[in-house]
């Protein structure tokens, strides 16, 4: 079993729909959790990052961690085709971890 | 403007040659990665280094070689011995306990 599972997709959404991303993992020494998008041939560039359970918001994007569950999400609301991309979850253990846990990346195409 | 810079973008190699991949970043990070990136796949470590002059073997090592001289720069070699090398390469860096900043990667194409 993977430390951290997250399903490929691909997902495809109309434009304006709310787009639900997650991931699973089984480490329950992770603190940290972020989210990546990947667009095509390029590298992945930091979206959310989150310390711990809870919310965080950012414009159309909101990041939840529910540590009891072992579970993160993202959410995307309004979305466009500009969010088509692929989108990686990634987390680490205590402070002195520098090393990341990557997701596989959920692919996500929205339609115009 | 700081960031990290991956050169070439492209690169072509011919059987039983080896390889290496520039990785340049002036963010001050101590830590430095790379990554193989397949099809489908998600990220795999391959390398990392945490300070100068010392790395560790990442998931995937076999057929690589890196070197950490400078705290800027930690090139990777693709060597003959890598049977598979055709991928998406990815440098990345960060500091303790925060997220990676990543380069915009290298595809590396047998011929």
């Amino acid at each position: 079993q993977k430390e951290v599972e997250q399903d490929p997709g691909p997902l495809s959404v109309p434009e304006g729909a709310i787009v639900s991303l997650n991931c699973t993992y089984s480490n329950s020494a992770f603190q940290y959790f972020m989210w990546y998008r990947q667009y095509s041939r390029k590298g992945p560039e930091l979206l959310m990052y989150t310390y711990s359970s809870g919310n965080k918001e950012d414009g159309r994007f909101t990041a939840q961690v529910d540590k009891s569950s072992k579970y993160i999400s993202l959410f995307i609301r309004d979305s466009q085709p500009s969010d088509s991309a692929t989108y990686l979850c990634a987390m680490s253990g205590t402070g002195n971890d520098y090393k990341l846990s990557f997701g596989a990346g959920t692919t996500v195409t929205v339609r115009a | 403007d700081g960031g990290i810079t991956q050169s070439p973008k492209y690169l072509f190699r011919k059987e039983g040659q080896n390889v290496t991949l520039s990785c340049e970043q002036n963010l001050n990070h101590d830590a430095m990665y790379w990554y193989r990136q397949d099809p489908g796949q998600g990220l795999r470590l391959i390398y990392y280094s945490q300070i100068v002059n010392d790395f560790q073997k990442g998931d995937i090592a076999e057929g690589y070689s890196v070197s950490r001289e400078k705290k800027e720069s930690f090139p990777l070699t693709v060597t003959s011995a890598q049977k598979n090398p055709t991928a998406f390469y990815l440098c990345a860096s960060s500091m303790v306990a925060m997220g990676y900043t990543f380069g915009s990667g290298t595809r590396l194409t047998v011929v």
